[in-house]
């Protein structure tokens, strides 16, 4: 079974710009969640989407937005870059919701530079 | 602040020694989580223990609870030059399955050959 991909893996950006970052989920997992990942923050949660609705959300500004397709494949934008937007950004997958009663599964990560 | 702070925040140890982390969280949970993470890469799960147990194995790793000190431990035996990496905790708020995750701050540990 694929695991959990992301695309692109590594990106640069210029402030100010938008950039959209694609996660496909392992198959037959419907649940998508999203995390940013800083040397400061540490891994703070984005959003979760099953089912193609959010489900849940962090704290995070309308900058920050995703959805999910049909299929479960999900796409997190960010609009309007800001240098503290420079991350790992992770994507994992479960069969069904709930991030913390099952076990999450985690892509690569797109590495987002911002200059 | 996070829910789930790590300690120590890095370790380094002998090959073949074994390595203890420590997750402290402030709220009562449903489930806590642990996670490998190497470096540049995704995280992996390693165990969930949930808030009525007390103690898990997989193989060389051991989990313990304990929600009156709201604290856990992860346990790696006879450690492994493979085992470096950063490890850590997930908890959530404990009011229901929609609760969000949390991260701990995480333990790096190293292995010396």
């Amino acid at each position: 079974k694929a695991g959990v991909t992301q695309t692109p893996r590594y990106l640069i950006k210029t402030r100010g710009q938008q950039v959209t970052l694609s996660c496909s989920p392992i198959s037959g997992h419907r649940s998508v969640s999203w995390y940013q990942q800083t040397p400061g923050q540490g891994l703070q949660f984005l959003f979760e989407y099953f089912s193609e609705t959010q489900r849940n959300k962090g704290n995070f500004p309308g900058r920050f937005s995703g959805r999910q397709f049909s299929n479960s494949r999900s796409e997190m934008n960010v609009s309007t870059l800001e240098l503290g937007d420079s991350a790992l950004y992770l994507c994992a997958s479960s069969p069904s919701p709930g991030q913390i009663n099952q076990p999450q599964h985690f892509g690569d990560g797109t590495r987002l530079s911002i200059l | 602040s996070q829910q789930g702070e790590e300690d120590p925040q890095a370790l380094s140890i002998q090959e073949g020694e074994n390595a203890t982390m420590n997750c402290s969280y402030k709220t009562s949970i449903n489930n806590l989580q642990w996670y490998r993470q190497n470096s540049g890469r995704g995280l992996v799960h390693l165990i969930l223990i949930r808030s009525n147990e007390r103690e898990k194995h997989s193989g060389r790793l051991r989990v313990t609870l304990d929600t009156s000190k709201k604290s856990s431990s992860l346990l790696i035996t006879a450690s492994r030059a493979a085992d470096t990496a950063s490890y850590f905790c997930a908890t959530d708020g404990g009011y229901s399955s929609a609760s969000k995750i949390i991260f701990g701050s995480g333990t790096r540990l190293s292995i010396r050959p």
